[in-house]
């Protein structure tokens, strides 16, 4: 089985300021490591994934992870936020070689921007 | 522009009221998914599908059922609804990653 531990259900930032987001996991097998976000009143989009390859991956609105195998996790960074970026954001894993390539997701964490 | 459509976005109904959430998805993916998610909480799997005619229960016990008749739809149904039932749902579907729909939002009073 696996689980997926977003420590900070809440992050405040000030705009430009860098910010980092956790994201730990527990797996018995290898997984697909995924991060989303979530406007408000909105479905979830895609910010990036790793699947295999390089362990730092670059994503969309200038975010990027990196995958730590060895301390099983897959941080979420931007070196400058904006007040746009202010939204849930959830970690997610897949097993790899699942038939159904279901997606177990973390809590969410809430990145708070304030001018 | 959005490959998978749900609807309605919005829905405030009366409790015992039979109802179907429509998801659509246009990328020909055999994997759709039916994800519940209450406020402030991560996302749970209720319903999965990987293919015509194949339906499954997922991780959270759900009195909702799902159908998959055609590879394009997948909609959810509620037989009578309850205050309990509200909550977001979200469909998803997949080949090498996931695509979300805009969620409902249902509101059962």
């Amino acid at each position: 089985a696996q689980s997926v531990t977003q420590l900070d259900s809440q992050v405040p930032v000030f705009e430009e300021a860098p910010v980092e987001l956790r994201c730990n996991y527990s797996s018995s097998v290898s997984v697909y490591l995924f991060w989303y976000v979530q406007y408000p009143n909105q479905g979830l989009q895609l910010l990036l994934k790793y699947l295999s390859g390089s362990t730092l991956v670059k994503g969309i609105n200038g975010f990027e992870a990196e995958f730590n195998k060895s301390q099983t996790s897959f941080h979420l960074r931007k070196p400058s936020v904006h007040i746009s970026d202010t939204a849930e954001y959830f970690c997610a894993v897949s097993p790899l070689g699942g038939a159904t390539n279901k997606l177990i997701f973390g809590t969410g964490t809430l990145l708070a921007v304030q001018p | 522009e959005a490959d998978i459509y749900q609807t309605p976005r919005y829905l405030v109904i009366g409790t015992g009221k039979k109802i179907t959430l429509e998801c659509s998805q246009t990328m020909g993916h055999d994997k759709m998914y039916w994800y519940q998610q209450d406020p402030g909480m991560e996302l749970h799997l209720i319903h999965y599908s990987y293919g015509v005619n194949s339906t499954e229960k997922g991780d959270l016990s759900s009195e909702s059922t799902v159908s998959r008749i055609r590879t394009e739809h997948f909609p959810l149904t509620l037989e009578s609804a309850r205050p309990s039932h509200t909550s977001q749902y979200l469909c998803a579907s997949s080949a090498d990653g996931y695509t979300f729909g805009s969620g409902t939002r249902l509101t059962v009073v």
